[in-house]
């Protein structure tokens, strides 16, 4: 069972450039999540999407954007990457947004910005 | 704004000892749900248990169990028998009806043979 996809599993990517970081899954949920995840910190929440063709802002969502035209894909792109935006990267889904249910993650993409 | 605190960014145990991890949260709500996720060095997130807020029963999973005290905002996760496989990063997390999933800053376990 594939859950959730990510790609790619590891990217270093140069300062100023562009980067989308893939996420897909098949377990039809509706709400999908992107989070990065630095030391210290934990995992904190960039970009969510309650539905297809509906996203919102989460905790740390300036320099990133993401789109949801579909039920499976939740791509998060990187208009002009910067150093600290060097982290993982998680997308994650669940059957609903905001309910009693646990999370389910894909493996995470490495993102380095020199 | 709910909070979610790991006051404790390492731990050690002996293998076969217990291990107990503290997780303490910050919240106006009544109803909610906490959870215990594991990151192992492959980096995917596994759940280990969760606890409804609303149960007065602390939730148990084979060797893994909870201390939900909710009047004093403390989950704290429980690990008997330690394995060397249970050596990993755990989350604390909290989620409910009003709020998105947030995490601790997570507390790296080492389990020494």
């Amino acid at each position: 069972t594939a859950g959730i996809t990510q790609a790619p599993t590891s990217q270093i990517l140069a300062a100023g450039r562009s980067m989308t970081l893939r996420c897909t899954q098949d377990m039809r949920h509706n709400a999908m999540y992107w989070y990065r995840q630095d030391l210290g910190l934990g995992l904190r929440l960039i970009h969510y999407s309650n539905t297809a063709g509906t996203t919102g802002k989460g905790e740390v969502p300036d320099g990133y954007s993401v789109s949801r035209a579909n039920t499976d894909d939740f791509p998060l792109t990187l208009a002009s990457a910067v150093p600290s935006q060097t982290s993982v990267y998680f997308c994650a889904s669940s059957p609903d947004w905001r309910g009693p249910g646990e999370l389910f993650f894909g493996e995470g993409s490495r993102l380095t910005v020199l | 704004a709910q909070t979610v605190t790991q006051s404790q960014p390492e731990m050690s145990v002996q293998e076969a000892e217990t291990v107990t991890l503290s997780c303490t949260y910050d919240t106006s709500e009544s109803d909610y749900y906490l959870f215990w996720y594991k990151q192992p060095p492959s980096r995917q997130m596994i759940l280990v248990i969760r606890q409804e807020a609303y149960k007065q029963q602390n939730a148990t999973e084979n060797r893994f169990s909870v201390n939900f005290q909710k009047a004093a905002k403390s989950f704290s996760l429980k690990i008997s028998d330690s394995q060397l496989g249970d050596a990993a990063m755990y989350f604390c997390a909290y989620r409910s009806l009003l709020r998105d999933m947030r995490f601790g800053a997570g507390t790296r376990l080492t389990v020494k043979p």
